[in-house]
């Protein structure tokens, strides 16, 4: 366990459902970031935060709303998915932002979208 | 823009076999490079994590060793054992821009 932790572990949604992916960290950092990852290709960063704030958007369409409420807990919303994006997404915290703070992630959700 | 390589996409072996993973890069303007294994529909284990500074790095069977200024990496498992099956994930930490970047990852297979 790496003291991330991702619910649920397994969605599948429709085109037009509404659905929220979770993540909490329990290692006391002030850094969490969103990734997906398509089969065959590299992890993509979608979203960074630090201290709450949104520090990244990596060009994401807005059918992907994240929301994170204290520096423990982070949120991908999902509204209006295409099956590209059909994926597993991966939550993962850090000590601070900077690239020299290693980075723990969570097991994952695996999303269908059909 | 940094981008990640890895050879072979995947790799077969017997168990007991030594063998290498690749990783390249093209910008070694990098913080640091870290290799990662990632057992099927799971998430991330961090297996070794090497500074910009630093040559080398090992733990236990795995060595990492890392070539900045050629941009490569490469990740030594001794005595493979079946257990070792997994994909492995090569990450390097941009200097400018404070990110992980990936590369697609190695398929092993150890077969016993």
């Amino acid at each position: 366990e790496t003291g991330v932790t991702q619910t649920p572990r397994h969605l599948v949604m429709g085109m037009t459902n509404k659905k929220s992916l979770k993540c909490e960290q329990h290692l006391g950092h002030n850094a969490m970031y969103w990734y997906k990852q398509s089969a065959k290709k590299p992890l993509e960063l979608m979203f960074v935060y630090s201290l709450e704030e949104r520090v990244e958007n990596n060009s994401v369409p807005s059918r992907f709303s994240p929301e994170c409420p204290n520096s423990s807990h982070l949120f991908l919303h999902l509204h209006t998915l295409q099956p590209e994006d059909s994926a597993l997404y991966l939550c993962a915290s850090s000590l601070g932002l900077r690239v020299i703070n290693e980075q723990f992630f969570g097991p994952g959700t695996r999303l269908t979208v059909l | 823009k940094q981008e990640v390589t890895q050879i072979p996409a995947a790799l077969s072996v017997p168990e007991g076999e030594n063998l290498v993973l690749n990783c390249s890069f093209t910008d070694s303007a990098i913080y640091n490079l870290q290799w990662f294994r990632q057992d099927p529909g799971k998430g991330l284990t961090s297996l070794l994590l090497i500074q910009s500074s630093q040559r080398e790095q090992t733990s236990g069977r795995l060595n990492a060793s890392l070539d900045k200024s050629s941009g490569r990496s490469t990740l030594y498992i001794a005595a493979s054992q079946p257990g070792d099956s997994a994909t492995y994930l090569c990450a390097v930490g941009e200097e400018y821009g404070n990110k992980l970047v990936f590369g697609a990852g190695t398929i092993l297979r150890v077969k016993s």
